[in-house]
């Protein structure tokens, strides 16, 4: 099915250690948003990335970094996982240049847990 | 800037009854908000959006919200709840501007009960 690909769905990691979020999506979209979501909180915007080539600080990007990989690829990383860091991450994509005409479409997520 | 308050973070109705999830914004130009669902350990679905046309915007599964910009508010409703409708609903807002992000509500978890 079309849409935005999350891997992993599941990640459980130690302080300090590193890694990377991938995603990845098919509408041939251009704006891609990384968020963190905790209970309570909403959906927090980390990152994201208007088109390719331009990438951009959201609410909560301390700790973060992300990489556009190219039109469908949209990478996080996190450099020296804190658990603070311990959220479901979700990925979005939109295709309008005004992503308030038609909203986002959202991954699955990925469960990560700092210990 | 642009913000959403959602009133309630977890709301309980029995099947059959009205739901009513409440969402007040603030925005500082026109805004265009929307309504997401969440069901268990998915993503999130867009419900419905309001983009200045009609006041009252319909969405899916029988799901609508009405813009009043008297009340900044922009409420969700469905006349008879049904158990499938049991998920977190997040309000949202946005500009209307290329740059602009939507920025969520804290959501609010709807029980059903039998």
């Amino acid at each position: 099915n079309a849409g935005v690909t999350q891997t992993p769905k599941f990640q459980v990691l130690k302080t300090g250690q590193s890694m990377t979020l991938q995603c990845a999506q098919d509408m041939n979209h251009n704006s891609m948003y990384w968020y963190r979501q905790d209970p309570g909180m909403g959906l927090r915007l980390i990152y994201y990335s208007a088109s390719e080539g331009t990438t951009d600080k959201g609410e909560v990007p301390n700790g973060y970094n992300v990489s556009r990989l190219n039109k469908r690829e949209f990478s996080l990383r996190l450099e020296s996982a804190a658990p603070s860091q311990t959220s479901v991450y979700f990925c979005a994509s939109s295709g309008d240049i005004l992503p308030a005409n038609y909203g986002y479409t959202f991954g699955s997520g990925t469960r990560l847990t700092v210990v | 800037a642009q913000s959403v308050t959602q009133l309630g973070s977890h709301v309980s109705v029995s099947e059959g009854a009205l739901v009513l999830l409440r969402c007040n914004y603030s925005s500082s130009v026109p805004p265009y908000l929307f309504w997401y669902v969440q069901y268990p350990n998915q993503g999130l679905q867009l419900l419905l959006k309001y983009t200045s046309a009609a006041t009252l915007v319909k969405g899916i599964n029988g799901f609508e919200a009405e813009f009043k910009k008297s009340e900044t508010s922009f409420h969700l409703t469905k006349p008879s709840a049904h158990m499938s409708d049991a998920a977190e609903y997040f309000c949202a807002v946005s500009a209307y501007s290329s740059a602009s992000k939507i920025i969520f509500g804290s959501g609010t978890r709807l029980s059903i009960r039998p």
